[in-house]
């Protein structure tokens, strides 16, 4: 099955630097790569996705570029605010386009005003 | 419009205890979800619904837990005999269904403690 490794864990950067995400899977078959935003006491959002026919998607500040030869993607979020601190995951089919999902452990991002 | 809502909220019980969580999925939604998160790790996928029919139930830990949907919408996640190994948050999420594809919109989670 699919193994979903994230990096790092934790991410402190300053307000209007950039930060940047890095997620690795194991299953070549995977084709669907969705990055969820989890602020505390609620549930994980949605952020951005991108599939394997694709090797980026921007949407405003926020970026995700997918290297299929290596199996990595990335999250890249530019111009950074305090309220883009929270959780993110990475998460990817555990098979192929199946419709469940593997989630990488997190990465907890700071933005100190 | 309303999103995926679950109750209760916390719920504590105690060791060898009986629970239900309960998800109510975005109207429309043929598939719903259920995830099981510990503190500081991802969520793990437990359940996934495909109407009325639990479509892939490989998640679930043992057959302590089940889950059931009985009329395509509103979905419980049963625990028998609670272990304190079952503390955690009880994510559901619903999406339009079909493959992962859909995004999946997630509820704020039932957190259970097992005392």
């Amino acid at each position: 099955g699919e193994n979903v490794e994230q990096h790092p864990s934790t991410l402190s950067v300053q307000e209007g630097d950039s930060a940047v995400i890095k997620c690795t899977y194991s299953d070549s078959a995977s084709n669907y790569f969705p990055w969820y935003k989890q602020e505390l006491g609620k549930g994980p959002q949605l952020i951005i996705d991108i599939r394997s026919n694709v090797g980026e998607k921007k949407d405003q500040r926020i970026a995700v570029t997918l290297n299929k030869t290596a199996k990595h993607f990335s999250l890249h979020i530019t111009e950074t605010q305090p309220e883009d601190s929270a959780v993110y995951f990475c998460a990817a089919p555990t098979q192929g386009g199946s419709e469940k999902l593997v989630f990488g452990k997190g990465t907890k991002l700071t933005v100190n005003p | 419009g309303a999103g995926v809502s679950q109750t209760p909220s916390n719920k504590v019980t105690e060791k060898g205890k009986y629970v239900e969580l309960r998800c109510d999925p975005i109207s429309g939604h043929t598939a719903l979800y259920w995830y099981r998160q510990s503190l500081g790790q991802g969520p793990e996928f437990l359940i996934y619904f495909q109407g009325t029919g639990a479509a892939d139930d490989s998640g679930l830990p043992n057959d302590r837990f089940f889950a059931v949907r009985p009329e395509g919408s509103v979905s419980t996640l049963k625990i028998q005999r609670t272990e304190r190994g079952d503390s955690a948050v009880y994510l559901c999420a619903s999406s339009l269904g079909g493959t992962a594809y859909n995004e999946q919109f997630f509820g704020p989670g039932t957190r259970l403690t097992v005392l």
